[in-house]
């Protein structure tokens, strides 16, 4: 049974580009989180979705936003790319039932230069 | 607000003693309680959680944690650490959300744990 999956591994963009990241989430499992985890910091809730929806985000601008798919996939876009931006983003599933836990990807490292 | 404290940035024990990565939180209500494991430019493993029930919860690889009310504490333990264990260790807080499905995990800003042989 496979995890969940994100692509691309690594990613280098420069300011002001955008920037789309994929997350596949664990089969079985409906609702995808996306946190942002900057160097030698924990990770920072972005958003989550569920039912193709978003039902809660953290704080950040409105240059983030995401999407879900029918398939419960779902992507992390980010406009307007600064050097702040520059973290390892994490997808994270969690199952209709035992709903508490959250299994998360392996990450994209994003380099904004 | 919910907020986790890891008040150790980095622990160090020998391989073959018992460790202690300590954490605390502040949250409204009964709280969702998680222990999650980071491997150098890897995501995060889920090691335990508590919900309710035993204070103390088992979880994967021989670690447990020791849920305590009224020290608002969630240390995280093993008996007998390996080098393998070396890590970064985060202790994670749910949100209740609604629906219950819902809801974000607050971190804590983790804890480096060093085992030498």
């Amino acid at each position: 049974d496979a995890g969940v999956t994100q692509s691309p591994t690594h990613l280098i963009k420069t300011r002001g580009q955008q920037v789309t990241l994929r997350c596949s989430p664990k089969s079985g499992h409906d609702t995808v989180s996306w946190y942002q985890q900057a160097l030698g910091q924990g990770p920072q809730f972005i958003f989550q979705y569920y039912e193709e929806e978003e039902r809660q985000r953290g704080n950040f601008p409105d240059r983030f936003s995401g999407h879900q798919f029918p398939n419960y996939s779902s992507e992390l876009n980010v406009n307007a790319l600064l050097l702040g931006d520059s973290a390892l983003y994490l997808c994270a599933s969690s199952p209709p039932t035992g709903r508490d836990t959250q299994y998360f990807g392996p990450g994209t490292r994003l380099t904004v230069l | 607000a919910q907020s986790v404290a890891q008040p150790e940035d980095q622990v160090n024990v020998a391989e073959g003693n018992p460790l202690t990565v300590k954490c605390t939180y502040s949250v409204s209500g009964n709280p969702y309680l998680f222990w999650y494991v980071q491997y150098p430019n890897r995501g995060l493993q889920f090691l335990l959680k508590y919900i309710t029930g035993d204070n103390l919860v088992k979880g994967s690889y021989g670690f447990e944690a020791e849920f305590n009310k009224s020290q608002t504490s969630f240390h995280l333990k093993k008996p007998s650490a390996l080098v393998s264990d070396s890590a970064l260790y985060f202790c994670a807080v749910r949100d209740r959300g609604w629906p219950s499905n819902t809801g974000k995990l607050i971190f804590g800003q983790g804890t480096t744990l060093q085992v030498k042989p």
